[in-house]
């Protein structure tokens, strides 16, 4: 157990639609990371927040936000969803935000779009 | 930006022989590499990582190997055991103090017994 939670585990919805994934970072973690997982594309980053704010951006559509709360917990929104959009959604956190900082990934929140 | 090539993308061996897995990156200025393991229905859980200043480091049965000039990495598990089943993924971290990483495809290893 990595002490990265995420929620839901799985979510099935429709195309058009518009879902919210939750993620608890380990206590004392001040960096999320947020990944999409797919079988033809692997893991590709999206975005990171550090202490509340946006501190990089990777691959991320549009359609999709993200934002890291007082708490630092964060959510990410994916809205009018895609069929392309099914994947294994990650988030990761680390102590800091620097290069060398240990990532410890959730179990991750499987998005199947119909 | 930084792109990462993995191979290759399954591997199987017996258990007691050694396992290779390669990558390779592109942008020059990478300077932090970390190997991921990823059990079926688990995340990626970091099980061994350089930095650009050392050419080699082994932690028990697996090491990682760098070529700063070839710009390539590899990770070599000796003695392989059925519980090595996994997906192994490497990255590289781009510069400028932020770690954000890219990864490579990933290399399904079976082990068997």
């Amino acid at each position: 157990d990595s002490g990265v939670t995420q929620t839901p585990k799985h979510l099935i919805t429709a195309t058009g639609q518009r879902v919210t994934l939750r993620c608890s970072p380990r206590s004392g973690d001040l960096s999320v990371y947020w990944y999409q997982q797919s079988l033809d594309q692997g893991l590709q980053f999206l975005i990171q927040y550090y202490n509340g704010e946006e501190r990089a951006k990777g691959n991320i559509l549009e359609r999709f936000s993200a934002q890291q709360f007082p708490d630092l917990h964060s959510e990410l929104n994916l809205s009018s969803l895609e069929l392309g959009d099914s994947a294994l959604y990650f988030c990761a956190s680390s102590v800091e935000a620097g290069p060398y900082n240990e990532q410890f990934f959730g179990p991750g929140t499987r998005l199947t779009v119909l | 930006g930084e792109n990462v090539e993995q191979h290759p993308s399954t591997l199987s061996v017996q258990e007691g022989d050694s396992a290779v897995i390669k990558c390779t990156y592109s942008d020059s200025a990478s300077n932090y590499f970390p190997w991921y393991k990823q059990e079926l229905g688990k995340g990626p859980q970091l099980i061994i990582d350089i930095r650009s200043n050392v050419g080699e480091k082994k932690d028990q049965r697996i090491a990682v190997t760098l070529n700063k000039t070839a710009k390539h990495f590899s990770l070599h598990i000796t003695e392989t055991q059925p519980e090595d089943s996994a997906v192994y993924f490497c990255a590289a971290s781009d510069q400028g103090g932020y770690s954000t990483l890219t990864f490579g495809k990933g290399t399904m290893l079976l082990v068997s017994p």
